[in-house]
């Protein structure tokens, strides 16, 4: 069976500083896909990343990038200069196809203050 | 870019009625559209992987009989909360994913449904 954890359940921090949120997952496939997903208050996910079994490189996305360690089974993500634009939940997933049934993490509750 | 539309954002009924959910793809067609429900302060969870022109899959827990998903076409899925009632007050958002290609999940708004 597959799942994901989150372990931090609110992380809060102040304008400028780093915050990394952690990704632990399980599953007995060798082809499988993560991602994370930012919902703002509003509700809506907005998408950030995914990433194949198969791609342990780590990526930057401006002030966003992921550390994907196969060795652990993590998938850690880390914002950089956080903003107060930032504070949102984040989520962590898990699929072992592409097409879309995910697994997710409990979550992790952001809340970057000026 | 691929979108997915979901109406209404909101709604709110009262219990014993029945609540349509619309799940729509803009520019591109998905075989395949998935329902999430999402409680209060906690993750989201699957319901049910809807399939055009053919029954959904639901997961197990999911009564089949109170959310009906029906997928008539390529680009609509519709999942009907009938006979609603205060514990189905949650936030359900749908999903699509273009076929064939090494494309994101787009996920729609979300409707967040209240029963009174």
């Amino acid at each position: 069976a597959q799942k994901v954890t989150q372990a931090q359940t609110e992380i809060s921090v102040v304008e400028k500083e780093d915050v990394t949120l952690d990704c632990v997952y399980e599953t007995r496939d060798t082809t499988y896909y993560l991602f994370w997903y930012k919902q703002p208050p509003s509700g809506e996910l907005v998408f950030l990343i995914r990433r194949n079994s198969f791609d342990e490189q780590n990526e930057i996305s401006g002030r966003y990038s992921w550390n994907f360690q196969k060795s652990t089974s993590s998938f850690n993500f880390t914002i950089t200069a956080s903003q107060v634009v930032d504070s949102a939940v984040y989520f962590c997933a898990l699929s072992d196809d592409s097409w879309g049934k995910l697994q997710f993490g409990a979550g992790t509750q952001v809340v970057v203050t000026p | 870019g691929a979108v997915v539309s979901q109406h209404p954002s909101w709604v709110i009924c009262k219990s014993g009625t029945s609540v349509k959910i619309e799940c729509r793809s803009l520019d591109f067609q998905a075989t395949t559209m998935f329902w999430y429900r999402q409680f209060p302060k906690q993750s989201l969870m699957l319901m049910a992987t809807s399939n055009e022109g053919s029954k959904a899959t639901y997961e197990q827990g999911v009564e089949k009989d109170k959310f009906l998903i029906n997928h008539a076409s390529l680009t609509l899925s519709t999942l009907t909360v009938t006979s609603a009632h205060p514990e189905d007050s949650s936030f359900y958002i749908c999903s699509a994913h273009v076929q064939g290609r090494n494309s994101p999940l787009h996920f729609g708004n979300g409707t967040r449904l209240t029963v009174t």
